[in-house]
């Protein structure tokens, strides 16, 4: 009964690969949003969704692309993994965005690149 | 530019006592601030909403506080137990931008 899952919790790959990380929530939000946690414990915003439609986008490298087949996932793919790649990515969802309603946030996926 | 400042250094406070946690903003007119508690290798909770035509929201041994003049939001926890350790984090809506902005959290030790 999982709200926001996110998979897989844990990813460690070799510079220059390419990887993708899950996400999927079953509240019926119709935003869905994934922050990046970098070493220092600070969050912030890259990519948010709104019913499939992209609505904000970071300036984020080109390497990372989000898809969101429909408004229950929104998978994050990254290519040419770098170094300052490594962090905690999080997804997280909510609903009616801009009302304020509180986020629910999955429980992040550490990325370790080597 | 905009910034979200939250006391970087650690508070320790006894068991029982009131711990106070600070959340200043500039040059954002937020028509609302959350705040949330996150436990280390988990994600945020959400806590609290405090709308900008609020001054005081309270939940259970919660309080959040909201002053718009002063671009402050003060979250208390009274009775506070070893429990209630963790990184706290203030969020706000920069206006139209349709995303939390998030400070940078205090972590919160409470003694036994």
């Amino acid at each position: 009964d999982t709200a926001v899952s996110q998979t897989p919790k844990y990813l460690v790959t070799q510079m220059g690969n390419d990887k993708s990380i899950k996400c999927e929530q079953n509240l019926g939000h119709d935003t869905m949003y994934w922050y990046k946690q970098d070493s220092k414990k600070f969050l912030k915003i890259m990519f948010s969704y709104n019913n499939k439609e992209l609505i904000i986008n970071e300036t984020v490298p080109n390497r990372f692309s989000p898809k969101s087949p429909d408004k229950a996932h929104l998978n994050l793919h990254i290519n040419s993994l770098e170094l300052g790649d490594s962090a905690v990515y999080f997804c997280a969802s909510s609903q009616e965005v801009g009302t304020g309603n509180g986020y629910t946030f999955g429980s992040g996926t550490r990325l370790t690149v080597v | 530019s905009q910034k979200i400042e939250q006391n970087s250094e650690a508070l320790n406070i006894q068991e029982g006592k009131t711990a106070t946690l600070t959340c200043n903003y500039t040059n954002y007119s937020p028509a609302y601030l959350q705040w949330y508690r996150q436990d280390p290798g988990r994600g945020p909770v959400f806590l609290l909403l405090i709308r900008e035509n609020e001054k005081e929201k309270r939940k259970e041994r919660l309080k959040v506080t909201f002053d718009t003049t002063l671009k402050q939001s003060l979250f208390h926890i009274t009775a506070s137990q070893p429990a209630d350790s963790a990184t706290y984090l203030c969020a706000l809506d920069p206006t139209g931008r349709r995303a939390l902005t998030f400070g940078s959290g205090t972590r919160l030790q409470v003694q036994p």
